[in-house]
């Protein structure tokens, strides 16, 4: 059973467009959602994060949009970067433990 | 700056190989995981340890065996490596909260 769905599998978006990455989320806890973003030939790092007390979190450039009743949260980047491409996981916390499911990632380009 | 070490980029083994894949972090984390990355299918769990010597299988811990003698250190063990396992491997490590994953770098490993 898949507890996340990420969408899309890829994006391309011309440079300072804003870039919209899809997440939706079950059989999950509820405390905590992450970004991560990865480079080729790096591993991901995390990028921004929500606690879903908020509907929205906004890091620079980056925000996350929380809907609880859709059990959904998306990346939004804003004037999107040709620094920006690389791929995105999303995360939601497990029932129990401490192993977070991840989405399947989205690969991101943005043309100049 | 604190880190997840892999101690291999990339690594060429021939099928039916034992294969180690050795982890080390520097953040006294209790949590550490190993996980595999394929195109279009994300970030997938093989194994995981919440403590020294504790181990508990992810979603695909078929051919595969972990070890944690030491709290900084967790490895993935390959018994007889096969082509299948050709893949991108990542260590990570969390605090206890299991809050923001620290990624190392990668192991590219192809088996052939």
């Amino acid at each position: 059973q898949q507890q996340v769905k990420q969408s899309p599998q890829s994006l391309i978006v011309q440079k300072g467009g804003i870039s919209i990455i899809n997440c939706a989320y079950e059989n999950t806890a509820f405390d905590y959602f992450p970004w991560y973003q990865q480079f080729p030939g790096k591993g991901p790092a995390l990028l921004i994060a929500i606690r879903p007390d908020v509907s929205e979190k906004k890091e620079g450039r980056f925000t996350i949009s929380f809907n609880k009743s859709a059990k959904q949260f998306s990346l939004h980047i804003m004037d999107s970067q040709p620094g920006d491409s690389a791929t995105y996981f999303c995360a939601a916390p497990p029932l129990t433990g401490n192993q977070f499911y991840f989405g399947t990632g989205t690969s991101l380009t943005v043309i100049p | 700056d604190v880190k997840v070490t892999q101690s291999s980029r990339y690594l060429v083994k021939r099928t039916g190989e034992k294969v180690f894949l050795e982890c080390v972090q520097d953040m006294d984390h209790e949590n550490m995981f190993w996980y595999r990355q394929d195109p279009g299918l994300g970030l997938r769990l093989i194994y995981f340890s919440y403590d020294v010597k504790m181990k508990e299988k992810g979603d695909i811990p078929e051919g595969y065996s972990v070890s944690r003698e030491k709290k900084e250190r967790f490895s993935l063990i390959l018994e007889s490596a096969s082509t299948n396992q050709t893949s991108m491997y990542l260590c990570a490590s969390s605090s206890p909260s299991g809050y923001g994953y620290t990624f190392g770098s990668g192991t590219r490993l192809t088996v052939v």
